[in-house]
């Protein structure tokens, strides 16, 4: 079982909608859960970070984490093209905290 | 001011060479990491300073791969003898972290390939 799961896409969403990305992680220890972003030949961007259960919201990005089940998503309303790119989750490892992993990434496209 | 640099920004040598990546965080961060990015993968985690010492050097590899920050802020990747499999982009971040998990920024990269 990988560390940090996620569907690879691409997640097709036309201009306006609401995407939804989401993401699994294996370490019931982890404590901290990034969302990046990372447009073609360019690096990651830090787009969110959550360390308690529930939701926490930035503009339009939304950020979901339930350790309960080990599932932590990230919603984005109003689903513009300029928000096409790959979405990294990111989850530190307990045993060395500083260590993150990351998923695979997931591929947006946002339809105009 | 300044984000995350690195240099170079592109990296073409030959199987069997030595490469050095350099990577400067962002002033004040003590944590500085470097990972491995290949094609349609997330990065992969190598190794972690925090200050000047390496304090989580679990990803490296193998003994071709070491990485120094001697003064705690600039860090170099060293890599020997390369090869073909080493090609990839290599990425810097920084945290500001002093002791918990916290948000890392990224550097540009540097695209490694050997031919």
């Amino acid at each position: 079982q990988k560390e940090v799961e996620q569907n690879s896409g691409p997640l097709s969403v036309p201009e306006g909608a609401i995407a939804s990305l989401n993401c699994t992680y294996s370490d019931r220890g982890s404590q901290s859960f990034f969302w990046y972003r990372q447009y073609s030949g360019k690096s990651p961007e830090l787009i969110m970070s959550i360390y308690s259960n529930g939701d926490k919201e930035d503009g339009r990005f939304t950020a979901q984490l339930n350790k309960a089940s080990q599932y932590v998503s990230l919603l984005i309303r109003d689903s513009q093209p300029s928000d096409s790119a790959t979405y990294l989750c990111a989850v530190n490892t307990p045993a060395g905290y500083q260590k993150v992993t990351f998923g695979t990434g997931t591929k947006l496209q946002v339809i105009p | 001011g300044a984000g995350v640099s690195q240099t170079p920004s592109n990296k073409v040598t030959e199987k069997g060479k030595y490469v050095e990546l350099r990577c400067d965080p962002i002033s004040g961060h003590t944590a500085l990491y470097w990972y491995r990015q290949s094609l349609g993968q997330g990065p992969e985690f190598l190794i972690y300073f925090q200050g000047t010492g390496a304090a989580d050097d679990s990803g490296l590899p193998n003994d071709r791969f070491f990485a120094v920050r001697p003064e705690g802020s600039v860090s170099t990747l060293k890599i020997q003898r390369t090869e073909r499999g080493d090609s990839a982009v290599y990425l810097c971040a920084s945290s500001p972290d002093s002791g918990g998990s916290d948000e890392q920024f990224f550097g540009p990269g540097t695209r490694l390939t050997v031919l």
